[in-house]
């Protein structure tokens, strides 16, 4: 069984400052882990993702996560925030082994003011 | 550009009135998915077809149904639609059966009314 908790419904920053949204994950196998963005009416655009190899990801838009085996967490980070940036962020999750759909966190709204 | 591509990106049918939506992909990806998604809330699987082996989730309404003809399309048929049917429609598509090791490809997905 796999299951996924985005830790905050919705996370406000400025322009300009660093961005952290938070995801812990449970799985019975090796996991795989997603980060996908979603705007307003739009579909999902996957930012990230973790199969195996290196722990520090980086992906699109100056995004980047961390797989920690030892925390069972996989937060997104961005350095410093842009207006286009406001969105909603699923936190993914799948097993690498076998047949295995994708498990979805609740989501978390990131507002960004200027 | 290989994409996922979905029409209508709005629809709009009558409580009770049958309503197809469509999916067509580029990618040439044996699996295709589709996923309800209501308002604030996370995407649920409804079904997916593996090549033409179609895969139906345990909690999937009997009201919704799928086609798939083809390779490159998949339809999502709701028979009568009630109020609670109302969401965004989103297609994905993977190369190969669901597994993380296969990334799915969304489409900019159709958001569905009933009136």
């Amino acid at each position: 069984a796999q299951s996924v908790t985005q830790l905050d419904s919705h996370v406000s920053v400025s322009e300009g400052t660093p961005v952290l949204l938070r995801c812990n994950y449970s799985s019975s196998y090796s996991p795989s882990l997603f980060w996908y963005v979603q705007h307003p009416n739009k579909g999902l655009q996957l930012l990230l993702k973790y199969t195996s190899a290196a722990t520090l990801v980086k992906g699109i838009n100056g995004f980047e996560a961390e797989f920690k085996k030892s925390e069972t967490s996989f937060h997104l980070t961005k350095p410093s925030a842009h207006m286009s940036d406001a969105a909603e962020y699923f936190c993914v999750v799948s097993d690498r082994s076998g047949y295995s759909t994708l498990t979805f966190g609740k989501g978390t709204m990131l507002l960004v003011s200027p | 550009d290989a994409m996922v591509i979905q029409n209508p990106r709005y629809q709009v049918t009558q409580f009770g009135k049958p309503v197809t939506l469509s999916c067509s992909q580029t990618l040439n990806h044996n699996v295709m998915y589709w996923y309800q998604q209501k308002s604030s809330q996370a995407p649920k699987l409804l079904f997916h077809y593996y090549d033409k082996d179609f895969n139906n989730e345990a909690d999937t309404p009997d009201n919704f149904q799928s086609r798939r003809p083809n390779t490159s399309f998949c339809f999502l048929d709701i028979r009568s639609p009630g109020l609670g049917d109302a969401a965004m429609y989103l297609c994905a598509t993977s190369r190969d059966r669901p597994s993380g090791n296969n990334e799915q490809f969304f489409g900019p997905g159709t958001r569905l009314t009933v009136l």
